[in-house]
């Protein structure tokens, strides 16, 4: 593969059930990071991680959790689901070398969520 | 608070010139960044400013003046797979991308 891959592609959840959202990237990149993308709204930060072993809060973070144990890795997980998280939910990675150039962020495919 | 304007639709007819523009209060600024979206799909990387001035890149070029806060991307010979929404984010002092809601670009023949 070449990239940045997600799955699942899309996915009904029940209100209150535990769901992970996984993200991989082949590229080597150092910083990786989650979105959600609602309508009529900008891409919103939840989590990210500038390199295996450590992360942070994005713009959003509330009622979800990551882990980076590897450079490759980055899932998403949504501890009990409500359905206020109904959205397309966007991972990407970049270098992660700051002040380096653009440091431009990928994208993976989406995977659209609804919690009914 | 941090805010990305853009507008939310433009209409432009194939083989015509479209600007779309971007306006941003961030706390900082790191450079700023144009990328495509078509419909169900993932953002795709178009261009990158961090200096004032133009950036051309085949049809497509992407203007900044950082002292007015703008910016603007320039497509050119409009193509109908050009139909999707263009989504401008500015990189602010946290080094986090602040992302604008998009600008629905729909091409007509």
């Amino acid at each position: 593969i070449a990239g940045i891959t997600q799955a699942p592609t899309s996915q009904i959840l029940a209100a209150g059930r535990r769901m992970t959202l996984r993200c991989t990237q082949d590229m080597r990149h150092n910083a990786m990071y989650w979105y959600r993308q609602d309508l009529g709204l900008g891409l919103r930060l939840i989590h990210y991680s500038n390199t295996a072993g450590t992360t942070g809060k994005g713009e959003v973070p509330d009622g979800y959790s990551v882990s980076r144990a590897n450079t490759d890795d980055f899932p998403l997980t949504l501890a009990s689901a409500v359905p206020s998280q109904t959205s397309v939910y966007f991972c990407a990675s970049s270098d992660g070398t700051s002040g380096a150039g653009s440091d431009t962020q990928y994208f993976g495919p989406g995977t659209r969520l609804t919690v009914l | 608070g941090q805010n990305i304007d853009q507008p939310t639709e433009m209409t432009a007819t194939e083989g015509a010139i479209v600007q779309i523009n971007c306006t941003y209060q961030t706390s900082g600024f790191n450079g700023l960044f144009w990328y495509q979206q078509h419909a169900g799909e993932a953002p795709t990387f178009l261009s990158y400013n961090v200096l004032d001035g133009l950036e051309e890149k085949g049809r497509f070029s992407s203007f900044l003046s950082r002292s007015k806060g703008y910016s603007y991307l320039l497509l050119k010979e409009l193509q109908m797979k050009d139909s999707a929404s263009y989504l401008c984010a500015v990189r602010d002092s946290n080094y986090q991308l602040i992302w604008g809601a998009g600008t629905k670009l729909i091409i007509k023949p």
